[in-house]
């Protein structure tokens, strides 16, 4: 079965520090996606990326980066510099088919404090 | 560009009343669409979802259910409310070239009381 699981339920960090969202996830398959969206107050949700299972580089987009690490089924995202506009809750996902098949972490709350 | 747009965004209905969200999707075609289910504690739970025009898989047994009677436009519906509907409701589009790319709606959120 696949599992994803975000072991930090939440997060308080003050304004410019640095934060790691940790994302375990479990699959006995060999293709699968992996997938990171945000969840401002507001309550919409929205897609920051996808990798997939043969793509194991780092990305890194502005303050935003991704560790994808197959050896330890890691798949963690930092914060560089976070500001009060980052405060949401971050969700990981992990796909083996369609989006019909995805699975979600229960999320971590990240709060960014002035 | 492709928009999403659910109504309402905010509902309190009392227990045993029926239930109607709507949710229509602009700029693409033939898109799968998802109506997935936030409780208190945050998990996201997928409710239904939808290839086609009148194709309905369901994911949870529950007093509710969805239609999708045009190509862009997927309703959740319930006849009789419980108070375990009580939630924030979120409706989802995505093709299937983008596995897993999800764009969601504005959400709606429900008071059962």
């Amino acid at each position: 079965a696949q599992k994803v699981t975000q072991a930090q339920t939440e997060i308080s960090v003050v304004e410019k520090e640095d934060v790691t969202l940790d994302c375990v996830y479990e699959t006995r398959d060999t293709t699968y996606y992996l997938f990171w969206y945000k969840q401002p107050p507001s309550g919409e949700l929205v897609f920051l990326i996808r990798r997939n299972s043969f793509d194991e580089q780092n990305e890194i987009s502005g303050r935003y980066s991704w560790n994808f690490q197959k050896s330890t089924s890691s798949f963690n995202f930092t914060i560089t510099a976070s500001q009060v506009v980052d405060s949401a809750v971050y969700f990981c996902l992990l796909t083996q088919g369609g989006s019909e098949k995805l699975v979600f972490g229960k999320g971590t709350k990240l709060t960014v404090n002035p | 560009s492709q928009t999403i747009h659910q109504w309402p965004a905010t509902l309190v209905q009392p227990v045993g009343s029926p239930l109607s969200l709507e949710c229509t999707v602009e700029g693409t075609s033939n898109p799968n669409l998802y109506w997935y289910r936030q409780a208190a504690g945050r998990g996201l739970q997928l409710l239904f979802y939808s290839v086609g025009i009148g194709q309905i898989s369901s994911e949870v047994p529950q007093n509710l259910s969805a239609s999708r009677p045009q190509d862009r436009q997927f309703i959740l519906s319930s006849k009789k409310l419980l108070l375990s509907d009580s939630g924030f409701y979120l409706c989802a589009w995505s093709v299937l070239r983008e596995p897993g790319e999800l764009f969601f709606g504005e959400g709606s959120r429900l008071t059962v009381l």
